[in-house]
Parts: C-alpha cells; structure tokens; sequence
C-alpha cells in the first residue's frame, strides 16, 4: 500500500503571506503511460466534506482560486498557497489515486498567525 | 444542482450493522464511479472502497476483510455502503465521493456528500 506523509502537521502563517504544504509519498504515483502525476489536493473545514483543490498535481479545479498551486512529480509534492486569506483556514490533504487502495495524508492544518 | 445526499446519523450496537445511503442528483449517475471514504475522530481519512455505477462492478480495500458490501440502485441514482460486524473503532464520519471521470483509470474525487455520523456504542 501507498503511505503518504504529509510535512508539517501544522502551519501558521500571517495574511497576505505564502503557506507550504509538502507532501511525500512511498512509491511514485507518476504514471508512465499518460506522464501524470496521481496525487490530488483537498481543503476540509470543520463540519465540512472535503473538497477538491488539485488533481494531476497540478491542475487546479474549476472555481478554486488561483493563489492556490500545486507542483511536483513522481514522489514528492508541494502546495502553495500564494497570498493566505482568513477563508483559507482548514485542514488540507493530499492523496494518491494511483492504485488502489487510494490514501491519504495525515493532514495538515492551517492557522492564522 | 450537482449534489450528493446522504442518510441520517445512526447509532448502532457492536456486531450489528449500517446501511448509508447516497442520493445523486443533478448528474448522470451512471457516467461516474463512487467512492466511500470515513473519516474516525482525529484521523485521517480512509478509502473504504468504490462502485462502478454503470455496471455495479466494486472493489474493496482490504483492511475491512470483507465487511464491506457496496452496492446502488441506478433507477434511484443512489449508492449505497453496508459495514457489518461493527465494533467501536468503525465510529466515524462516512462520506460518499464521486470519482471525476478524468481518466481512464481513476481520478480525484471532485464531488463529496455532506457526511454520515455512525456511532457504534453499547
């Protein structure tokens, strides 16, 4: 099975400036026959379903702002959020949908600071 | 609108078991697969498993040793998911999640219900 870990457990940073989330996984999930990455980004606030951010590592779903990024490849990938806003306040995971069963981080939740 | 609906929280005994529903509206069921995902308190979450709703096809993760029973009923665009032999640890928040279609394979999933509490308690 595929672990993903995500760095750090938690993040504070002040509005305005840039949040980083990494995120590793044990195996790559770089698929060689199509050249995408199976990793995917959610943002969950309380009493919420998760909702999508990133697929392919890097595309960002239709409505998500734009301040939110997604890069990496195979087995490392990171998160940025650009210019923190205080809606932006949640807990956010990665997850691999290369093979089954799909997985996710642990979580990496995202504080004012 | 796109939406998945979910059934109401459920209180159950150890060793009995749940049926969740998910009611899809707003889409064509049948075009996307769907998944189940749980979230325990203060855990991450955890694929349980997921139907191909067109043709009912299903595939379980492994760590519930066959106490996963995922089905749907296609003239009601609702899928549903049964745990059975339920012991404490299976307290969580169930979610049913559509799989985008973004390919072949798998995708993330770009449509998630609004959650179903299951307590297990005696």
């Amino acid at each position: 099975d595929i672990v993903m870990t995500q760095s750090p457990d938690s993040l504070a940073v002040s509005l305005g400036e840039r949040a980083t989330i990494n995120c590793k996984s044990s195996q790559s999930v770089l698929y060689s026959s199509n050249n995408k990455n199976y990793l995917a980004w959610y943002q969950q606030k309380p009493g919420q379903p998760p909702k999508l951010l990133i697929y392919w590592a890097s595309t960002r779903e239709s409505g998500v702002p734009d301040r939110f990024s997604g890069s990496g490849s195979e087995t490392d990938f990171t998160l940025t959020i650009s210019s923190l806003q205080a809606e932006d306040v949640a807990v956010y995971y990665c997850q691999q949908y290369y093979n089954t069963p799909y997985s996710f981080g642990q979580g990496t939740k995202l504080e004012i600071k | 609108q796109v939406q998945l609906v979910q059934s109401g929280a459920e209180v159950k005994k150890p060793g009995a078991s749940v049926k969740v529903s998910c009611k899809a509206s707003g889409y064509t069921f049948t075009s996307y697969a769907m998944h189940w995902v749980r979230q325990a308190p203060g855990q991450r979450l955890e694929w349980m498993g997921w139907i191909n709703s067109d043709n009912g096809n299903t595939k379980d993760s492994q760590k519930f040793q066959g106490r996963v029973t995922i089905s749907r009923d296609t003239s009601a665009s609702t899928a549903y998911m049964e745990l059975s032999s339920l012991r404490s640890e299976d307290t969580a928040v169930y979610y049913c999640a559509r799989d985008g279609a973004c390919s072949s394979t798998s995708c993330s999933f770009d449509l998630w219900g609004q959650g179903t509490l299951v307590t297990v308690s005696s």
